[in-house]
């Protein structure tokens, strides 16, 4: 069984602070990390596919980084509105293919 | 059509009754996946198809569940003698390469009565 968690499980934040969260992934046998952005009443949404140790990834004001050697990858948010607020997914693909989810952060920025 | 496109988008069903879920996957989309998410938990996965390759079937709950696929096109979920505990939103999700971003479906909210 794979172990991909996410923390925190959720976050409350002001409009314009900057935020962080955590993905932790099995740090062998790696082959991508995904980030997806899911908000109420959509389906998930892509953000970022990473693939090598080291990589830095960015959108707009989203960033993500990842460490394949210790298993983690960090989703950064600059200067939070209210439209991010949503639950964000992290999910590890290993050698089988298959992409295993986190149970994903939960997100609301308020004003 | 532009994306994922999964039918019906609800179904109310009684317990005991089989139902057939459907997905569209984005034209070119070697990959296709099923997940559900039943209330209050995360994506759970299902079952995983590539190509003309054998389905990675690993995360099927029961022997109630069961997927096809059509070459690279339509894939079905049928689950046999529906249980309460069978009630989820079933979503569908394609990539081009096993290794590129997956696209999702709107999903099928379940409910078994």
């Amino acid at each position: 069984i794979l172990n991909v968690e996410q923390s925190p499980q959720s976050l409350h934040v002001q409009e314009g602070d900057s935020t962080n969260f955590t993905c932790s992934f099995p740090s062998s046998n790696f082959y991508a990390l995904h980030w997806y952005r899911w908000e109420t009443a959509k389906s998930p949404e892509a953000l970022f596919v990473m693939t090598l140790n080291g990589d830095e990834k960015k959108k707009g004001r989203i960033s993500a980084t990842l460490n394949t050697k210790e298993g983690y990858s960090y989703l950064y948010i600059k200067g939070s509105q209210p439209e991010d607020s949503a639950t964000y997914l992290c999910a590890f693909r290993g050698g089988g293919n298959k992409l295993t989810f986190g149970t994903g952060t939960q997100l609301k920025v308020e004003l | 059509g532009a994306g994922v496109s999964q039918s019906p988008s609800n179904k109310v069903t009684e317990k005991g009754k089989d139902v057939e879920l459907r997905c569209d996957p984005i034209s070119g989309h070697t990959a296709l996946y099923w997940y559900r998410q039943r209330l209050g938990q995360g994506l759970e996965f299902l079952i995983y198809f590539q190509g003309n390759s054998a389905p990675d079937k690993s995360g099927l709950p029961s022997d109630r569940f069961s997927a096809e696929r059509t070459g690279e096109s339509v894939s079905t979920l049928t689950i046999q003698r529906t249980q309460q505990e069978d009630s989820a939103v079933y979503l569908c999700a394609s990539s081009f390469q096993p290794y590129t971003e997956a696209f999702f479906g709107q999903g099928t909210r379940l409910t078994v009565v």
